[in-house]
């Protein structure tokens, strides 16, 4: 049974420069949450993907965006990378929200902005 | 605003001293609570949900209880093995059919042998 999967696991970006993260949700799961962590802290929430949209957002600005494909993996996009937005980025898949299943995270991409 | 912390932020224990992490919240509608480990550089891996204030849950050296303000994880004998970041979450409904589990800082727990 396949976990979360995650891609790349690292990378690295100059400030300004734009970058696409991915994730394959656990098999069964439908729902795709994403998360940053920063060192030392619990993940913060960005948003949640259910039936491709967008359903709910954290205290995100606009350039982080995302989406969701009929197969349910997802992507993360940040634009206009600050040093800031260096952490450990953290896919996440569920059942439908309505379901209150828990969360299975996968690995995460650790993306370091210099 | 929905809330979460964790104390303590940091713990050490021997092997085999029994202890408590605390987690406390403030939710409106909670609809779960959520343990998880952590391990460096791995994502957060699922140990438990509580859904009512009295629920009990048990996983080995591990036992999850759920209040209505907070939730303690009792380890019990731990071992070396068992040194990680321990992280709760909350989960409330959101509109739109959306949902937000809400995480604490986590506690930092090493085992010595």
């Amino acid at each position: 049974d396949a976990g979360v999967t995650q891609s790349p696991t690292h990378l690295i970006k100059t400030r300004g420069q734009q970058v696409t993260l991915r994730c394959s949700p656990k098999s069964g799961h439908d729902t795709v949450s994403w998360y940053q962590q920063a060192l030392g802290q619990g993940p913060q929430f960005i948003f949640q993907y259910y039936e491709e949209e967008e359903r709910q957002r954290g205290n995100f600005p606009d350039r982080f965006s995302g989406h969701q494909f009929p197969n349910y993996s997802s992507e993360l996009n940040v634009n206009a990378l600050l040093l800031g937005d260096s952490a450990l980025y953290l896919c996440a898949s569920s059942l439908a929200p309505g379901r209150y299943s828990p969360l299975h995270f996968g690995n995460g991409t650790r993306l370091t902005v210099t | 605003e929905d809330q979460v912390t964790q104390s303590p932020e940091a713990l050490r224990l021997q092997e085999g001293e029994s202890s408590s992490l605390n987690c406390s919240y403030t939710v409106s509608g909670l609809r779960g609570l959520f343990w998880y480990r952590q391990d460096p550089g791995k994502g957060p891996e699922f140990l438990f949900t509580l859904y009512s204030a009295g629920e009990e849950k048990e996983k080995e050296r591990l036992k999850a209880t759920l209040t209505k303000k907070e939730s303690f994880l009792h380890i019990t004998a731990p071992k070396p093995e068992d040194s990680a970041t321990y992280l709760c979450a909350v989960l409330a409904p959101r509109d739109n059919y959306g949902q937000n589990f809400v995480f604490g800082p986590g506690t930092r727990l090493s085992v010595l042998p």
